[in-house]
């Protein structure tokens, strides 16, 4: 148990269809995030919420929409998905993300797959 | 571009035996480090972090060592268990970085029985 809830843990879905990915922190965290796991490559960043407002925006194409209703939840809104989204999508949350050293450990829920036939 | 990258992409071990997984970074200013454990078909979970006013850091059967003079730093793995199969990320944070992380490729690491 982490702190941070994903739902669900695996989703398929076609290319016309709109889903969204669900992240609860139980940590009391103000800053939550969006990252994208492919194979072989590194963690991608597409997101961070500070106290719910949208910090940052990593050149993520639109099709992608993050919601912050409150600062315990996250959600990822997926539409007209292309077959190269398909990854496990991962969520976290941090303490806050100022500069101050270790206040920024960022804590990971345990992933949602997909897949985009 | 500053990036994290790891030297290695596989590392296999004897179970019992001492893992050490390494870690190069290009920001010179980068001032804190964490190392992720990731086992398949999970998140990123939290091993060990340590400041860059720190060469050395313990944990429970893990250590880090941060050379700043080499921007290299690595995880020590004491008395490998079958369990500490996973992938290793280390990941950095600099400033001007808004907090940020940076994550390198990963390595994987395998335990023979």
């Amino acid at each position: 148990e982490t702190g941070v809830t994903q739902t669900p843990r695996h989703l398929v879905m076609g290319m016309t269809n709109k889903k969204s990915l669900k992240c609860e922190q139980h940590l009391g965290h103000n800053a939550m995030y969006w990252y994208k796991q492919s194979a072989k490559k590194p963690l991608e960043l597409m997101f961070v919420y500070s106290l719910e407002e949208r910090v940052e925006n990593n050149s993520v194409p639109s099709r992608f929409s993050p919601e912050c209703p409150n600062s315990s939840h996250l959600f990822l809104h997926l539409h007209t998905l292309q077959p190269e989204d398909s990854a496990l999508y991962l969520c976290a949350s941090s303490q806050d993300m100022g500069d101050r050293m270790g206040g920024n450990t960022i804590y990971f829920g345990e992933g949602s797959w997909l897949t985009v036939v | 571009g500053e990036s994290v990258g790891l030297h290695l992409p596989t590392l296999s071990v004897q179970e019992g035996d001492n893992s050490i997984i390494n870690c190069a970074y290009s920001n010179s200013a980068s001032d804190y480090f964490i190392w992720y454990k990731q086992e398949s078909g999970k998140g990123p979970q939290f091993i060990i972090d340590i400041r860059s006013n720190m060469d050395k850091r313990q944990g429970q059967r893990v250590t880090v060592l941060l050379n700043k003079t080499v921007k290299h730093l690595s995880l020590q793995i004491a008395a490998t268990q079958p369990g500490d199969s996973a992938v290793y990320f280390c990941a950095e944070i600099g400033p001007n970085q808004g907090g940020k992380l940076i994550f390198g490729q990963g390595t994987e690491l395998s335990v023979k029985p």
